[in-house]
């Protein structure tokens, strides 16, 4: 099965980067989407296609893809950000779409 | 804006049925594929079923298939999720959501959820 693994906590002080990955290999040829879920809130698309950002999410939020491994990049985090990510690709093998299990970004 | 409202969902006994809503305002609706996404209490994301802008072509996860089916009425612009012969481990919030462009298979926009619980 095509699984993407995260790693389930990642904690960082405020103003500091924090990094979030998935990995599965040879994740670098599709597209990564990464989503931020606060808790009692629906997902929230934060970075699409690997390193684009919709309207109205901030300059801080950037991603990158490649070979085994696909980054979301938060700079200078702030308490706010804190929240689990989840990142998602289009298994076009299957037309099925596929969830990482998740990252609970601490700000200390 | 761009809006999705999700209904439907409630408590039902294993081997039961639902029938999940969504309906959608401030895009037009029949030009986008649409899809559920289901979250089990303190879990991760758990993709469900997909279908076309035009109804035409649906995809299931193995969990659900053959159990759910996936519709969509776009002179209403409501999508559909038809749950039968629940299990417990389909207790889930179910959130539908809209794909942002052929190209782009990521979801763009989210309904706030509704809560199917299954048990005796």
């Amino acid at each position: 099965s095509y699984v993407l693994t995260q790693p389930p906590s990642v904690s960082v002080a405020p103003g500091q980067t924090a990094t979030v990955t998935c990995e599965k290999n040879n994740i670098g040829i599709k597209s990564v989407h990464w989503y931020q879920q606060k808790p009692g809130q629906a997902p929230v698309l934060v970075v699409y296609d690997d390193n684009d950002r919709p309207s109205g999410i901030p300059e801080r939020f950037s991603g990158s893809n490649s070979g085994s491994t696909a980054t979301l990049t938060i700079s200078r985090v702030e308490a706010g950000d804190e929240a689990d990510y989840y990142c998602q690709v289009w298994d076009s093998t299957r037309d099925h779409v596929l969830f990482g299990g998740g990252t609970k970004l601490t700000v200390l | 804006e761009v809006l999705l409202l999700e209904s439907g969902g409630g408590l039902v006994q294993p081997g039961g049925s639902l029938r999940l809503s969504c309906v959608a305002s401030g895009f037009t609706f029949s030009t986008y594929a649409m899809t559920w996404v289901r979250q089990s209490p303190g879990k991760r994301l758990e993709w469900v079923s997909f279908i076309s802008a035009s109804g035409g072509s649906t995809y299931d996860a193995d969990s659900v298939k053959g159990r759910f089916i996936i519709s969509r009425d776009n002179s209403q612009n409501t999508l559909f999720l038809q749950m039968n012969s629940l299990r417990v481990d389909d207790t889930a919030i179910y959130f539908c959501a809209r794909l942002k462009s052929h190209q782009s298979r990521a979801f763009d926009y989210w309904g706030q959820g509704t809560l199917v619980a299954v048990s005796s």
